[in-house]
Protein backbone atom coordinates (compact mmCIF):
# COMPACT_ATOMS: atom_id res chain seq x y z
CA UNK A 1 0.00 0.00 0.00
CA UNK A 2 1.02 3.81 0.10
CA UNK A 3 2.37 4.22 -3.66
CA UNK A 4 2.84 7.33 -5.26
CA UNK A 5 3.16 7.72 -9.43
CA UNK A 6 4.32 10.43 -11.08
CA UNK A 7 3.73 11.13 -14.98
CA UNK A 8 5.69 11.67 -17.11
CA UNK A 9 8.77 10.00 -15.87
CA UNK A 10 10.60 12.13 -18.27
CA UNK A 11 9.93 15.12 -20.20
CA UNK A 12 11.77 16.90 -22.61
CA UNK A 13 10.55 20.26 -23.61
CA UNK A 14 11.78 23.41 -25.57
CA UNK A 15 12.72 26.83 -23.66
CA UNK A 16 9.06 28.77 -22.91
CA UNK A 17 6.94 25.88 -22.86
CA UNK A 18 4.92 24.98 -20.20
CA UNK A 19 5.06 21.35 -18.84
CA UNK A 20 2.50 19.61 -16.21
CA UNK A 21 3.60 16.87 -14.11
CA UNK A 22 1.21 15.09 -12.79
CA UNK A 23 1.31 13.46 -8.75
CA UNK A 24 -1.39 10.58 -7.70
CA UNK A 25 -1.89 8.44 -4.51
CA UNK A 26 -3.08 5.26 -5.83
CA UNK A 27 -4.54 3.69 -3.11
CA UNK A 28 -4.78 6.08 -0.34
CA UNK A 29 -6.34 9.37 -0.37
CA UNK A 30 -3.61 11.95 0.07
CA UNK A 31 -4.80 14.97 2.43
CA UNK A 32 -1.45 16.76 1.51
CA UNK A 33 1.20 16.77 -1.27
CA UNK A 34 4.67 18.22 -1.46
CA UNK A 35 6.58 18.86 -4.25
CA UNK A 36 10.53 18.80 -3.96
CA UNK A 37 12.99 19.61 -6.59
CA UNK A 38 16.22 18.04 -6.76
CA UNK A 39 19.33 18.99 -8.83
CA UNK A 40 22.25 16.43 -9.81
CA UNK A 41 24.10 15.47 -6.94
CA UNK A 42 22.12 17.38 -4.14
CA UNK A 43 19.56 16.97 -1.88
CA UNK A 44 16.30 17.07 -2.14
CA UNK A 45 14.52 21.24 -1.45
CA UNK A 46 10.83 21.53 -0.45
CA UNK A 47 9.29 23.81 -3.19
CA UNK A 48 5.61 23.73 -1.97
CA UNK A 49 2.78 21.80 -0.20
CA UNK A 50 -0.69 21.67 -1.05
CA UNK A 51 -3.73 20.58 0.70
CA UNK A 52 -6.41 19.53 -1.50
CA UNK A 53 -9.05 22.24 -2.16
CA UNK A 54 -6.60 24.79 -1.08
CA UNK A 55 -4.14 26.63 -2.03
CA UNK A 56 -0.69 25.72 -2.61
CA UNK A 57 2.01 26.96 0.16
CA UNK A 58 5.05 27.97 -1.26
CA UNK A 59 8.75 27.87 0.62
CA UNK A 60 10.82 31.01 0.31
CA UNK A 61 12.40 31.74 -3.30
CA UNK A 62 10.19 29.51 -4.83
CA UNK A 63 7.71 31.64 -7.68
CA UNK A 64 4.92 30.54 -7.19
CA UNK A 65 3.47 32.03 -10.52
CA UNK A 66 6.25 29.82 -12.49
CA UNK A 67 5.51 26.84 -10.20
CA UNK A 68 1.38 26.29 -10.65
CA UNK A 69 0.45 23.97 -8.08
CA UNK A 70 -3.11 22.35 -7.95
CA UNK A 71 -4.62 19.79 -5.79
CA UNK A 72 -7.40 19.43 -6.89
CA UNK A 73 -8.75 15.95 -5.98
CA UNK A 74 -7.36 13.42 -2.67
CA UNK A 75 -5.54 11.93 -4.99
CA UNK A 76 -4.12 13.65 -7.76
CA UNK A 77 -1.95 17.21 -7.79
CA UNK A 78 -0.16 18.70 -10.43
CA UNK A 79 2.75 20.80 -10.92
CA UNK A 80 2.87 22.99 -14.11
CA UNK A 81 6.29 24.60 -14.82
CA UNK A 82 5.41 27.50 -17.02
CA UNK A 83 7.42 29.20 -19.73
CA UNK A 84 10.05 26.40 -18.78
CA UNK A 85 14.02 27.66 -19.10
CA UNK A 86 17.06 25.43 -19.37
CA UNK A 87 17.41 26.48 -15.61
CA UNK A 88 14.07 24.93 -14.90
CA UNK A 89 15.93 21.53 -15.56
CA UNK A 90 15.97 19.20 -12.63
CA UNK A 91 14.17 16.30 -10.75
CA UNK A 92 10.81 17.01 -9.71
CA UNK A 93 9.79 14.68 -6.70
CA UNK A 94 6.61 14.71 -5.22
CA UNK A 95 5.15 12.93 -1.77
CA UNK A 96 1.61 12.79 -0.26
CA UNK A 97 0.76 12.14 3.04
CA UNK A 98 -1.89 9.39 3.82
CA UNK A 99 -5.19 10.76 5.57
CA UNK A 100 -4.75 7.60 7.87
CA UNK A 101 -0.97 7.72 8.79
CA UNK A 102 0.45 9.95 11.10
CA UNK A 103 1.07 13.32 10.44
CA UNK A 104 4.54 13.21 10.02
CA UNK A 105 4.75 10.27 7.59
CA UNK A 106 5.26 11.03 3.81
CA UNK A 107 5.30 8.54 0.73
CA UNK A 108 7.16 9.81 -2.43
CA UNK A 109 6.86 8.97 -6.10
CA UNK A 110 9.63 8.21 -8.43
CA UNK A 111 10.22 11.62 -9.39
CA UNK A 112 10.23 13.66 -13.14
CA UNK A 113 13.12 14.46 -14.51
CA UNK A 114 12.83 17.46 -17.05
CA UNK A 115 14.98 18.64 -19.67
CA UNK A 116 14.66 21.90 -21.22
CA UNK A 117 16.53 22.90 -24.21
CA UNK B 1 15.21 26.37 12.18
CA UNK B 2 15.84 22.65 11.43
CA UNK B 3 18.67 21.77 9.56
CA UNK B 4 20.30 18.50 8.76
CA UNK B 5 24.26 17.42 8.36
CA UNK B 6 25.53 14.23 6.68
CA UNK B 7 29.03 14.91 6.74
CA UNK B 8 30.09 11.75 4.71
CA UNK B 9 29.56 12.96 0.87
CA UNK B 10 30.81 9.60 -0.32
CA UNK B 11 31.49 5.91 1.51
CA UNK B 12 32.84 3.58 -0.05
CA UNK B 13 32.89 -0.17 1.95
CA UNK B 14 33.79 -3.74 0.77
CA UNK B 15 30.86 -6.12 0.46
CA UNK B 16 30.16 -8.15 3.72
CA UNK B 17 31.24 -4.93 5.36
CA UNK B 18 29.58 -2.96 8.10
CA UNK B 19 28.18 0.58 7.69
CA UNK B 20 27.70 3.70 9.43
CA UNK B 21 26.24 6.81 7.94
CA UNK B 22 26.57 9.58 10.19
CA UNK B 23 23.71 11.94 10.34
CA UNK B 24 23.34 14.86 12.75
CA UNK B 25 20.52 17.54 13.26
CA UNK B 26 19.35 20.66 14.51
CA UNK B 27 16.00 20.81 15.61
CA UNK B 28 14.03 23.11 18.49
CA UNK B 29 11.64 20.64 19.66
CA UNK B 30 10.95 16.72 19.76
CA UNK B 31 12.56 15.66 16.12
CA UNK B 32 10.97 12.85 14.04
CA UNK B 33 13.70 11.55 12.14
CA UNK B 34 13.96 9.53 8.93
CA UNK B 35 15.94 7.33 6.44
CA UNK B 36 15.87 7.47 2.76
CA UNK B 37 17.59 5.74 0.13
CA UNK B 38 17.44 6.59 -3.43
CA UNK B 39 18.71 4.83 -6.05
CA UNK B 40 19.63 6.34 -9.20
CA UNK B 41 16.98 8.17 -11.05
CA UNK B 42 14.57 6.99 -8.42
CA UNK B 43 12.36 8.29 -6.10
CA UNK B 44 12.75 7.93 -2.15
CA UNK B 45 12.32 4.81 -0.64
CA UNK B 46 11.73 5.05 3.59
CA UNK B 47 14.06 2.82 5.51
CA UNK B 48 13.17 4.04 8.95
CA UNK B 49 11.84 6.56 11.26
CA UNK B 50 12.32 7.40 14.61
CA UNK B 51 9.10 9.37 16.57
CA UNK B 52 9.63 8.53 20.46
CA UNK B 53 10.25 5.51 22.52
CA UNK B 54 13.43 2.68 21.73
CA UNK B 55 16.13 4.61 20.69
CA UNK B 56 17.38 1.63 18.77
CA UNK B 57 14.93 1.38 15.48
CA UNK B 58 14.76 -1.38 12.88
CA UNK B 59 14.37 -0.31 9.34
CA UNK B 60 13.99 -2.62 5.96
CA UNK B 61 17.06 -4.74 4.02
CA UNK B 62 18.75 -5.03 7.31
CA UNK B 63 19.43 -1.03 8.46
CA UNK B 64 18.92 -0.04 11.63
CA UNK B 65 19.60 3.60 13.36
CA UNK B 66 20.07 5.00 17.11
CA UNK B 67 19.08 8.01 17.84
CA UNK B 68 20.57 10.26 20.67
CA UNK B 69 19.45 13.47 21.97
CA UNK B 70 22.88 14.21 23.45
CA UNK B 71 24.64 14.03 20.70
CA UNK B 72 21.74 15.19 18.22
CA UNK B 73 22.99 12.25 16.12
CA UNK B 74 20.68 9.69 13.89
CA UNK B 75 23.21 6.99 12.53
CA UNK B 76 22.13 4.55 10.21
CA UNK B 77 24.53 1.53 10.35
CA UNK B 78 23.37 -1.99 8.22
CA UNK B 79 26.28 -4.70 10.23
CA UNK B 80 26.75 -6.68 6.47
CA UNK B 81 26.31 -4.68 3.26
CA UNK B 82 25.32 -6.32 0.19
CA UNK B 83 26.00 -5.21 -3.59
CA UNK B 84 22.39 -4.08 -3.87
CA UNK B 85 23.02 -1.55 -0.86
CA UNK B 86 24.77 1.31 -3.35
CA UNK B 87 22.83 4.13 -3.50
CA UNK B 88 22.28 7.56 -1.68
CA UNK B 89 21.06 7.64 1.45
CA UNK B 90 19.38 10.53 2.74
CA UNK B 91 18.75 11.45 6.62
CA UNK B 92 15.58 14.05 7.09
CA UNK B 93 13.98 15.83 9.86
CA UNK B 94 10.54 16.92 10.68
CA UNK B 95 7.81 17.33 13.67
CA UNK B 96 5.19 19.11 14.83
CA UNK B 97 7.06 22.52 15.27
CA UNK B 98 7.88 22.61 11.61
CA UNK B 99 4.46 21.87 10.23
CA UNK B 100 5.55 18.58 9.46
CA UNK B 101 7.50 19.35 6.51
CA UNK B 102 10.86 17.22 5.98
CA UNK B 103 14.06 19.34 5.65
CA UNK B 104 16.57 16.72 4.52
CA UNK B 105 20.38 16.14 4.21
CA UNK B 106 22.71 16.57 1.24
CA UNK B 107 23.12 12.80 1.73
CA UNK B 108 25.56 10.29 1.66
CA UNK B 109 26.66 8.29 -2.11
CA UNK B 110 27.25 4.64 -0.75
CA UNK B 111 29.39 2.58 -3.72
CA UNK B 112 29.95 -1.11 -2.81
CA UNK B 113 33.28 -2.63 -3.79
CA UNK B 114 33.12 -6.48 -5.01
Amino acid sequence: GAVVSQHPSWVICKSGTSVKIECRSLDFQATTMFWYRQFPKQSLMLMATSNEGSKATYEQGVEKDKFLINHASLTLSTLTVTSAHPEDSSFYICSARARWASLETQYFGPGTRLLVL
Amino acid sequence: AQSVTQPDIHITVSEGASLELRCNYSYGATPYLFWYVQSPGQGLQLLLKYFSGDTLVQGIKGFEAEFKRSQSSFNLRKPSVHWSDAAEYFCAVGGKAAGNKLTFGGGTRVLVKP
